[in-house]
């Protein structure tokens, strides 16, 4: 049982590039999220997803592009990266709607923008 | 807009003491969350709160809520080592008809204990 996984770990891009981060769950969970962490601060959401084919926006949208085609699969999108966007990205999911379980973290990707 | 702030942010301890870490929130909410996160690594639940006064214990750390307070308390005793990490309480909001929420992070307590 992997729950979620994150591709990739690491990355580094040059500002104007862009660049796809996958989000893999197998617990068929329905609600899936994107987090950003920076230094000094708690993670904010970027989007999120409530089912297959659904997107929300979150706290900290602009700049990012979420698609959820399959249900397993929540990808985030940068279009032109930008040093700003330099962060530990955290893909999240959670199948119980009351949350009395919490919420399940992939192991984050590190992005870097220069 | 839901602010969550977490006492102290950066808290040095001797093993074997016993401490408290204070997470106050400035919007009605019944659902509280602890993580604990190790450097370089991801979120691990600790604990869920879901209505005023639960209280929940595992090993050493014990987590309360009081909700009419706004106030959720994560409570280490007789700390050891191993519990160095950083840890994050989260406040869940509502977001839409579907029972989906968002969850709303503090900063952080970042915990060291001494041997």
């Amino acid at each position: 049982n992997a729950g979620v996984t994150q591709t990739p770990k690491f990355r580094v891009l040059k500002t104007g590039q862009s660049m796809t981060l996958l989000c893999a769950q197998d617990m068929n969970h329905e609600y899936m999220y994107w987090y950003r962490q920076d230094p000094g601060m708690g993670l904010r959401l970027i989007h999120y997803s409530v089912g297959e084919g659904t997107t929300a926006k979150g706290e900290v949208p602009d700049g990012y592009n979420v698609s959820r085609l399959k249900k397993q699969n929540f990808l985030l999108g940068l279009e032109s990266a930008a040093p700003s966007q330099t962060s530990v990205y955290f893909c999240a999911s959670t199948q119980d709607r009351h949350r009395n379980y919490g919420y399940t973290f992939g192991s984050g990707t590190r992005l870097t923008v220069v | 807009e839901l602010k969550v702030e977490q006492n102290p942010l950066f808290l040095s301890m001797q093993e074997g003491k016993n401490y408290t870490i204070y997470c106050n929130y400035s919007t009605t909410s019944d659902r509280l969350y602890w993580y604990r996160q190790d450097p370089g690594k991801s979120l691990e639940s600790l604990f869920v709160l879901l209505s005023n006064g639960a209280v929940k214990q595992e090993g050493r750390l014990m987590a309360s809520l009081d909700t009419k307070a706004r106030l959720s308390t994560l409570h280490i005793t007789a700390a050891v080592h191993d519990l160095s990490a950083t840890y994050f309480c989260a406040v869940g909001e509502g977001l839409s008809n579907f029972g989906n929420e968002k969850l709303t992070f503090g900063t952080g307590t970042r915990l060291t204990i001494i041997p």
